[in-house]
């Protein structure tokens, strides 16, 4: 069964210092995956996904399927920064998502 | 604003009671999904309906049905309520195959 798992709730990083939010996922096929990012008082909102291979607001995400793994990475991080992220998993016109991870960067 | 819009934005209600959540898609979009956000668990799909015929279904509860009207807008009702189903309750409308949800500000449902 399909499945996506972020290990870690809360995540706290200085300002200026890289940034990993992990993300691994459990599908037999072809997984398409996403993250969606919540900043304060605003809506869950998608931020990148693996097909587009682009870079948005400094974050990447590269998909390892040997790991089954899809990290959103950011080489340093901003106070803006700060926000729930969830990583999710396209199948059947779904998307199931992680429990996601609390980033809190610290000025 | 033609994005997803959600009613009521909170809810305070007893348990045994039945409460129904609405959600307005974006403009075009003929898919809905509903999400349940408690405390720890993240956001567990609950149903999904296109062009009013249920698509998939997640983890719902029997309790709790939706539907989606001819104007595409949908329902959640939440029936027998307990304790356990205080949450957050967010309603998703996308274009079909692109992947993209694009969500509602939420129903916070509090059961007393």
């Amino acid at each position: 069964a399909q499945r996506v798992t972020q290990p870690e709730k809360l995540l706290s990083v200085f300002k200026g210092a890289p940034v990993e939010l992990k993300c691994n996922y459990s599908y037999s096929g072809s997984p398409e995956l996403f993250w969606y990012v919540q900043y304060s008082r605003q809506r869950l909102q998608l931020l990148l996904r693996h097909i587009s291979r682009e870079s948005i607001k400094g974050f990447t995400a590269d998909l390892n399927k040997g790991e089954t793994s899809f990290h959103l990475k950011k080489p340093f991080a901003q106070e803006e920064d700060s926000a729930m992220y969830y990583c999710a998993l396209g199948w059947a016109n779904n998307l199931f998502f992680g429990t996601g991870t609390r980033l809190t960067v610290i000025p | 604003d033609s994005g997803v819009t959600q009613t009521p934005k909170h809810l305070i209600t007893a348990t045994g009671q039945r409460v129904t959540l609405r959600c307005s898609p974006r403009s075009g979009d003929l898919s809905v999904y509903w999400y349940q956000q408690s405390l720890d668990q993240g956001l567990q799909f609950l149903i999904q309906y296109y062009n009013g015929e249920e698509r998939a279904k997640g983890n719902i509860l029997e309790r709790f049905s939706a539907q989606q009207f001819p104007d595409l807008h949908s329902e959640l009702n939440l029936s027998s309520l307990e304790l356990g189903d205080s949450a957050l309750y967010f309603c998703a409308s996308s274009e079909m195959g692109t992947g993209e949800l694009f969500f509602g500000e939420g129903s916070r449902l509090t059961v007393l």
